[in-house]
């Protein structure tokens, strides 16, 4: 069965330093990964996702992403974080449901504080 | 904008009463979803539907039941509320094929079940 794994619930960052969010994968086959974003209250958004092609992935706001193969992971990086970068982070990998349809499966997240 | 709509933002509902959450996309998605996210345990699949009519079990059904008469509506159905179901639900749709599009979300409902 296909899982991700957020090892970290919460991250913690200065303002202008350079942050990760670490993200681990485990699946049969090649890996669909995304990342999404979860303000306040919100629903989730999308940042960005690796299909296939180049292992640094660019997406939103300045993120970006590494895809390792080697170490099966998916970490979220930004060179500069901003206070309002503070939010929660969630991981996802593609899976096949046995009706053919495709849903995500999502780690459990991790906080990141922006400290000002 | 394209978007999915969840009818409700914040929900207080007592315990036993049947409970309609309902959410609305205008992208012409094949698929939508029901999840519920609960702090340490992420986002957790209750139902989704790939077409009109047509339901399957996420991982977490018990206590819950769905509805899609037409396309862009999905409603999730609390048949008797407990406070164990008090949690954010977020509702998602993706377009049919293989999955490289991901989610879009809506702002999800907080359901509070006293």
């Amino acid at each position: 069965a296909q899982s991700v794994a957020q090892p970290e619930d919460q991250v913690n960052v200065a303002e202008g330093n350079p942050l990760t969010v670490k993200c681990t994968y485990s699946v049969s086959g090649n890996p669909y990964l995304f990342w999404y974003v979860q303000y306040p209250n919100r629903g989730l958004q999308f940042l960005l996702k690796y299909i296939t092609g180049d292992n640094l992935v660019k997406g939103s706001y300045g993120f970006e992403a590494e895809f390792n193969k080697s170490q099966t992971s998916f970490h979220l990086k930004k060179p500069s974080a901003l206070v309002s970068d503070s939010a929660l982070y969630f991981c996802a990998v593609r899976d096949i449901h046995h009706s053919g349809t495709y849903k995500y499966i999502f780690g459990t997240g991790t906080r990141l504080k922006v400290l000002a | 904008d394209v978007k999915v709509t969840q009818s409700s933002r914040y929900l207080v509902k007592r315990t036993g009463e049947k409970v309609f959450l309902e959410c609305v996309q205008d992208m012409d998605h094949e698929n939508m979803f029901w999840y519920r996210q609960d702090p340490g345990l992420g986002l957790r699949l209750i139902y989704f539907s790939y077409d009109v009519k047509m339901k399957e079990k996420g991982d977490i059904p018990e206590g819950y039941s769905v509805s899609r008469e037409k396309k862009e509506r999905f409603s999730l159905i609390l048949e008797s509320a407990s406070t164990n179901q008090t949690s954010m639900y977020l509702c998602a749709s993706s377009l049919a094929g293989q999955g490289v599009d991901g989610y879009t979300f809506g702002s999800g409902t907080r359901l509070t079940v006293v």
